[in-house]
Protein backbone atom coordinates (compact mmCIF):
# COMPACT_ATOMS: atom_id res chain seq x y z
CA UNK A 1 0.00 0.00 0.00
CA UNK A 2 1.72 3.27 -0.81
CA UNK A 3 2.16 5.80 1.87
CA UNK A 4 3.63 9.32 1.37
CA UNK A 5 5.09 11.14 4.25
CA UNK A 6 6.03 14.73 4.47
CA UNK A 7 8.73 16.31 6.36
CA UNK A 8 8.66 18.73 8.24
CA UNK A 9 5.25 19.00 9.44
CA UNK A 10 5.88 22.89 9.72
CA UNK A 11 8.31 25.22 8.78
CA UNK A 12 9.18 28.80 9.56
CA UNK A 13 11.39 31.41 7.68
CA UNK A 14 12.49 34.82 7.70
CA UNK A 15 11.57 36.70 3.79
CA UNK A 16 14.37 36.10 1.55
CA UNK A 17 15.60 32.34 2.50
CA UNK A 18 15.67 29.73 0.19
CA UNK A 19 13.81 26.40 1.47
CA UNK A 20 13.46 23.02 0.71
CA UNK A 21 10.28 20.99 1.36
CA UNK A 22 10.48 16.78 1.27
CA UNK A 23 7.69 14.23 0.15
CA UNK A 24 9.37 10.59 0.48
CA UNK A 25 6.83 7.11 -0.92
CA UNK A 26 7.06 3.79 -0.29
CA UNK A 27 6.08 2.35 -3.38
CA UNK A 28 8.55 3.74 -6.55
CA UNK A 29 5.93 2.34 -9.33
CA UNK A 30 3.83 5.70 -9.70
CA UNK A 31 3.32 7.64 -12.67
CA UNK A 32 3.64 10.84 -11.11
CA UNK A 33 3.52 13.24 -9.12
CA UNK A 34 2.17 16.57 -7.87
CA UNK A 35 2.76 19.55 -6.02
CA UNK A 36 -0.07 21.65 -4.66
CA UNK A 37 -0.66 24.30 -2.35
CA UNK A 38 -3.27 24.71 0.10
CA UNK A 39 -4.36 28.02 1.67
CA UNK A 40 -6.56 28.45 4.54
CA UNK A 41 -10.18 27.21 4.16
CA UNK A 42 -9.76 26.97 0.43
CA UNK A 43 -9.17 23.96 -2.10
CA UNK A 44 -5.85 22.82 -3.87
CA UNK A 45 -3.38 24.91 -6.52
CA UNK A 46 -1.41 22.82 -8.86
CA UNK A 47 2.13 24.07 -8.75
CA UNK A 48 4.03 21.56 -10.04
CA UNK A 49 3.66 17.92 -12.40
CA UNK A 50 6.39 15.61 -12.73
CA UNK A 51 6.04 12.64 -14.87
CA UNK A 52 7.66 9.66 -13.32
CA UNK A 53 10.25 9.28 -16.47
CA UNK A 54 11.43 13.29 -15.44
CA UNK A 55 13.59 14.07 -12.77
CA UNK A 56 12.66 18.11 -12.06
CA UNK A 57 10.21 20.52 -12.99
CA UNK A 58 10.70 24.12 -12.88
CA UNK A 59 8.07 27.27 -12.51
CA UNK A 60 9.39 30.54 -11.58
CA UNK A 61 10.62 30.55 -8.41
CA UNK A 62 10.08 27.11 -8.02
CA UNK A 63 11.82 23.07 -8.63
CA UNK A 64 10.27 20.18 -7.79
CA UNK A 65 13.00 17.34 -8.00
CA UNK A 66 11.75 13.48 -8.65
CA UNK A 67 14.12 10.44 -7.33
CA UNK A 68 11.66 7.45 -8.24
CA UNK A 69 13.99 4.90 -7.15
CA UNK A 70 14.69 6.16 -3.68
CA UNK A 71 10.81 7.31 -3.68
CA UNK A 72 11.99 10.71 -3.07
CA UNK A 73 10.62 14.28 -4.20
CA UNK A 74 11.87 18.09 -3.33
CA UNK A 75 10.05 21.02 -3.69
CA UNK A 76 12.66 24.03 -3.81
CA UNK A 77 11.33 27.51 -3.46
CA UNK A 78 14.03 30.30 -3.91
CA UNK A 79 13.95 34.05 -2.17
CA UNK A 80 10.79 32.73 -0.22
CA UNK A 81 7.98 35.83 -0.01
CA UNK A 82 5.61 36.14 2.96
CA UNK A 83 3.00 35.67 0.14
CA UNK A 84 4.01 32.03 0.08
CA UNK A 85 2.75 31.23 3.29
CA UNK A 86 0.44 28.47 3.14
CA UNK A 87 0.34 24.19 3.33
CA UNK A 88 2.11 22.40 0.56
CA UNK A 89 1.31 19.32 -0.18
CA UNK A 90 2.85 16.25 -2.70
CA UNK A 91 0.55 13.77 -3.84
CA UNK A 92 1.53 10.88 -6.46
CA UNK A 93 -0.31 8.98 -8.63
CA UNK A 94 0.07 5.10 -9.38
CA UNK A 95 -1.96 5.03 -12.88
CA UNK A 96 -2.77 6.94 -15.30
CA UNK A 97 -5.53 9.07 -14.68
CA UNK A 98 -6.13 7.41 -11.29
CA UNK A 99 -6.55 8.64 -8.02
CA UNK A 100 -3.88 10.65 -5.81
CA UNK A 101 -2.67 9.61 -2.67
CA UNK A 102 -1.43 12.70 -0.45
CA UNK A 103 0.98 13.37 2.02
CA UNK A 104 -0.19 15.11 5.09
CA UNK A 105 1.62 18.56 4.01
CA UNK A 106 4.35 21.14 4.97
CA UNK A 107 2.63 24.13 6.61
CA UNK A 108 5.05 27.28 5.61
CA UNK A 109 5.10 30.39 7.04
CA UNK A 110 7.61 33.31 5.28
CA UNK A 111 8.08 36.02 8.35
CA UNK A 112 8.62 39.75 6.63
CA UNK B 1 -13.07 27.84 -18.02
CA UNK B 2 -13.85 29.08 -14.81
CA UNK B 3 -12.35 26.29 -12.63
CA UNK B 4 -13.62 23.86 -10.69
CA UNK B 5 -17.02 24.59 -9.02
CA UNK B 6 -18.60 22.95 -5.83
CA UNK B 7 -21.97 23.87 -4.13
CA UNK B 8 -22.29 24.80 -1.11
CA UNK B 9 -19.42 25.98 0.02
CA UNK B 10 -20.31 25.23 3.56
CA UNK B 11 -23.06 23.44 4.98
CA UNK B 12 -24.05 22.48 8.48
CA UNK B 13 -26.67 19.95 9.15
CA UNK B 14 -28.05 18.12 12.35
CA UNK B 15 -26.50 14.73 12.86
CA UNK B 16 -29.18 12.13 11.16
CA UNK B 17 -30.03 14.32 8.15
CA UNK B 18 -29.45 13.58 4.96
CA UNK B 19 -26.92 16.42 2.86
CA UNK B 20 -25.99 16.41 -0.95
CA UNK B 21 -23.19 18.27 -2.70
CA UNK B 22 -22.64 19.18 -6.50
CA UNK B 23 -19.41 19.75 -8.06
CA UNK B 24 -18.78 21.17 -11.87
CA UNK B 25 -15.77 20.09 -13.38
CA UNK B 26 -13.77 21.67 -15.94
CA UNK B 27 -16.04 20.97 -19.21
CA UNK B 28 -13.03 19.01 -21.30
CA UNK B 29 -12.12 16.83 -18.62
CA UNK B 30 -13.37 13.47 -18.56
CA UNK B 31 -12.67 12.31 -15.10
CA UNK B 32 -13.86 13.64 -11.70
CA UNK B 33 -12.81 12.65 -8.29
CA UNK B 34 -14.12 12.84 -4.90
CA UNK B 35 -11.81 13.49 -1.97
CA UNK B 36 -11.88 14.13 1.96
CA UNK B 37 -10.07 15.83 4.33
CA UNK B 38 -9.95 16.25 7.76
CA UNK B 39 -7.60 19.22 9.70
CA UNK B 40 -4.57 18.88 9.78
CA UNK B 41 -4.50 15.61 7.01
CA UNK B 42 -3.74 15.33 3.27
CA UNK B 43 -6.79 14.51 1.00
CA UNK B 44 -8.07 10.89 1.29
CA UNK B 45 -9.28 9.66 -1.82
CA UNK B 46 -13.40 8.79 -1.81
CA UNK B 47 -13.97 7.94 -5.52
CA UNK B 48 -13.76 8.66 -9.20
CA UNK B 49 -15.57 8.63 -12.72
CA UNK B 50 -14.77 8.87 -16.05
CA UNK B 51 -17.68 10.23 -18.12
CA UNK B 52 -20.55 8.96 -16.22
CA UNK B 53 -19.04 5.40 -15.25
CA UNK B 54 -17.85 4.94 -11.72
CA UNK B 55 -14.32 3.17 -11.86
CA UNK B 56 -13.50 2.91 -8.39
CA UNK B 57 -14.45 3.16 -4.43
CA UNK B 58 -12.78 3.74 -1.46
CA UNK B 59 -13.41 1.55 1.37
CA UNK B 60 -13.59 5.18 3.48
CA UNK B 61 -16.88 5.24 1.15
CA UNK B 62 -19.68 3.63 3.24
CA UNK B 63 -22.65 2.44 1.86
CA UNK B 64 -23.95 5.86 3.32
CA UNK B 65 -22.39 7.66 0.71
CA UNK B 66 -23.37 7.71 -2.59
CA UNK B 67 -21.66 9.03 -5.55
CA UNK B 68 -23.30 10.02 -9.65
CA UNK B 69 -22.50 11.75 -12.65
CA UNK B 70 -25.41 10.68 -14.79
CA UNK B 71 -24.76 12.74 -17.99
CA UNK B 72 -20.51 12.46 -17.60
CA UNK B 73 -20.84 16.46 -16.80
CA UNK B 74 -21.80 17.51 -13.04
CA UNK B 75 -21.47 15.25 -10.01
CA UNK B 76 -23.14 14.63 -7.04
CA UNK B 77 -22.36 13.41 -3.30
CA UNK B 78 -24.89 12.47 -1.12
CA UNK B 79 -24.31 11.08 2.73
CA UNK B 80 -27.30 9.81 4.34
CA UNK B 81 -27.73 9.57 8.13
CA UNK B 82 -24.72 11.94 8.92
CA UNK B 83 -22.21 10.97 11.63
CA UNK B 84 -20.26 12.91 13.72
CA UNK B 85 -17.48 11.53 12.12
CA UNK B 86 -18.49 13.10 8.89
CA UNK B 87 -17.48 16.57 9.65
CA UNK B 88 -14.68 17.58 6.92
CA UNK B 89 -13.99 19.17 3.29
CA UNK B 90 -15.08 17.43 0.84
CA UNK B 91 -13.36 18.18 -2.27
CA UNK B 92 -13.89 17.59 -6.01
CA UNK B 93 -11.21 17.51 -8.82
CA UNK B 94 -11.20 16.93 -12.47
CA UNK B 95 -8.14 16.06 -14.92
CA UNK B 96 -7.49 13.98 -18.42
CA UNK B 97 -5.87 10.76 -18.47
CA UNK B 98 -2.71 12.21 -18.60
CA UNK B 99 -3.70 15.85 -17.09
CA UNK B 100 -2.67 17.01 -13.49
CA UNK B 101 -6.13 17.33 -10.77
CA UNK B 102 -7.60 20.66 -10.97
CA UNK B 103 -9.42 21.02 -7.41
CA UNK B 104 -12.37 23.26 -6.42
CA UNK B 105 -12.64 25.26 -2.67
CA UNK B 106 -14.18 22.30 -1.18
CA UNK B 107 -17.89 21.75 0.41
CA UNK B 108 -16.71 22.40 4.58
CA UNK B 109 -19.49 20.10 5.87
CA UNK B 110 -20.10 20.59 9.84
CA UNK B 111 -22.22 18.06 11.91
CA UNK B 112 -24.14 19.54 14.74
Amino acid sequence: KQEVTQIPAALSVPEGENLVLNCSFTDSAIYNLQWFRQDPGKGLTSLLLIQSSQREQTSGRLNASLDKSSGRSTLYIAASQPGDSATYLCAVRGNQGGKLIFGQGTELSVKP
Amino acid sequence: DTGVSQDPRHKITKRGQNVTFRCDPISEHNRLYWYRQTLGQGPEFLTYFQNEAQLEKSRLLSDRFSAERPKGSFSTLEIQRTEQGDSAMYLCASGGQEQPQHFGDGTRLSIL
